[in-house]
């Protein structure tokens, strides 16, 4: 699981509420990114970050913030949670050389009712 | 244009058997094409990737084929086991800023392997 964490494994949450999701990383690399994955979707990258303080919009940015003020944590938040954000989030990480292999964390399930 | 069409949704395959699933591309600006296997309740886990530059990548019993003029690629698993029973993304990756990439990605098959 190349040392990746996500918390909460899983949450229900209400229409309207704020969630932050964390996402925890023990060998400091510098690349993360937030995927959502969706039936019949594959998985479609939310937010990335290339470092502490940078990060980008991936292809479905609407709705979700990002930080990241120290190496190893990524959050995602859902400013105010709809129901069409129910989803299996997961993180990712990238090695700092070499080959464009990610490596995903063992995911986030959220409903949101 | 970004988009990376997978086929087929869902594939059964008996034990012994080739299992193959499908994928093909319009961007010709990717430039890696990893495949991943996911298992029920776990995140994805990269089982095989090919750069373009390459026709044919095998790893164990499975294999990558590329072909670049098509515009397409695929996954064969051999002798397929019931332990293989698990999604399959196809992905693709194109460039982005901050010198890294972002991976596009299938629908996913489900495969299921019978004993």
């Amino acid at each position: 699981d190349a040392g990746i964490t996500q918390s909460p494994r899983h949450k229900v949450t209400e229409t309207g509420t704020p969630v932050t999701l964390r996402c925890h990383q023990t060998e400091n690399h510098r690349y993360m990114y937030w995927y959502r994955q969706d039936p019949g979707h594959g998985l479609r990258l939310i937010h990335y970050s290339y470092g502490v303080k940078d990060t980008d919009k991936g292809e479905v940015s609407d709705g979700y913030s990002v930080s990241r003020s120290k190496t190893e944590d990524f959050l995602l938040t859902l400013e105010s949670a709809t129901s069409s954000q129910t989803s299996v989030y997961f993180c990712a990480i990238r090695e700092d050389r070499g080959q464009e292999t990610q490596y995903f964390g063992p995911g986030t399930r959220l409903l949101v009712l | 244009q970004q988009q990376v069409k997978q086929s087929p949704q869902s594939l059964i395959v008996q034990k012994g058997g080739i299992s193959i699933i499908n994928c093909a591309y319009e961007n010709t600006a990717f430039d890696y094409f990893p495949w991943y296997q996911q298992f029920p309740g776990k995140g994805p886990a990269l089982l095989i990737a090919i750069r373009p530059d390459v026709s044919e990548k095998k790893e164990g019993r499975f294999t990558i084929s590329f072909n670049k003029s098509a515009k397409q690629f695929s996954l064969h698993i051999m002798d397929s086991q019931p332990g293989d029973s698990a999604t399959y993304f196809c992905a693709a990756r194109t460039l982005l800023s901050g010198n890294t990439g972002k991976l596009i990605f299938g629908q996913g098959t489900t495969l299921q392997v019978k004993p």
